[in-house]
């Protein structure tokens, strides 16, 4: 199946410091999604990039697609602790298969 | 809201029985997927579905079967439960289509014990 990477695999931050989570896949992808699963929880839709070379922010969270539409980053500017979790991209193929990265779990230390 | 709901929270098993894992999401979504979650390799696809009774294999089908007999209920089994299938299980739904409205909507796991 369609390989999708991600790297860091764990992230340990002061808060207030930025993190950036980088995806990697081996195709093209139709789009790529990013998820937040809170310790505990379930993931979470965050955004959806379709566009080549598509940059979206949310807030403190800025997310981009590759101009290539195979890797895609996720920025998030002066973390806090409410960012603790694991974040997850996903890349959709054409038959609307989700294939996620191993994610990245990110520690906010106060 | 839409929501996806996996039939237990927490579930023991002993090794050879048979497991059934359901999963009801009722917002009228085509796509339903089973995943199996550990540590360190993230999200990986058990099986698919994309319609009543149609199934696609995902990346770990072994071990395990699915039903779709309903738009609303997908049905993950475990044939003969084995220890390495301990593991936590989402369930998770989404529309067709590679644009718009494709996000996909998970339940809240089944952590899953078999010893």
């Amino acid at each position: 199946g369609q390989q999708v990477m991600q790297i860091p695999q764990y992230q340990h931050v002061q808060e207030g410091e930025d993190f950036t989570t980088y995806c990697n896949s081996s195709t093209t992808l139709s789009n790529i999604q990013w998820y937040k699963q809170r310790p505990g929880g379930h993931p979470v839709f965050l955004i959806q990039l379709v566009k080549s070379g598509e940059v979206k922010k949310q807030k403190r969270l800025t997310f981009q697609f590759g101009e290539a539409k195979k890797n895609s980053s996720l920025h998030i500017t002066a973390t806090q602790t409410t960012d603790v979790g694991t974040y997850f991209c996903a890349g959709l193929d054409n038959f609307n298969k989700f294939y996620f990265g191993s994610g990245t779990k990110l520690n906010v230390k106060p | 809201d839409v929501k996806v709901t996996q039939s237990s929270r927490y579930l023991v098993k002993r090794t050879g029985e048979k497991v059934f894992l359901e999963c009801v999401q009722d917002m009228d979504h085509e796509n339903m997927f089973w995943y199996r979650q550990d540590p360190g390799l993230g999200l990986r696809l058990i099986y698919f579905s994309y319609d009543v009774k149609m199934k696609e294999k995902g990346d770990i089908p072994e071990g395990y079967s699915v039903s779709r007999e309903k738009k609303e209920r997908f049905s993950l089994i475990l044939e003969s439960a084995s220890t390495n299938q301990t593991s936590m299980y989402l369930c998770a739904s989404s529309r067709p289509g590679t644009v718009m409205n494709t996000e996909a909507f998970f339940g809240q796991g089944t952590r899953l014990t078999v010893v």
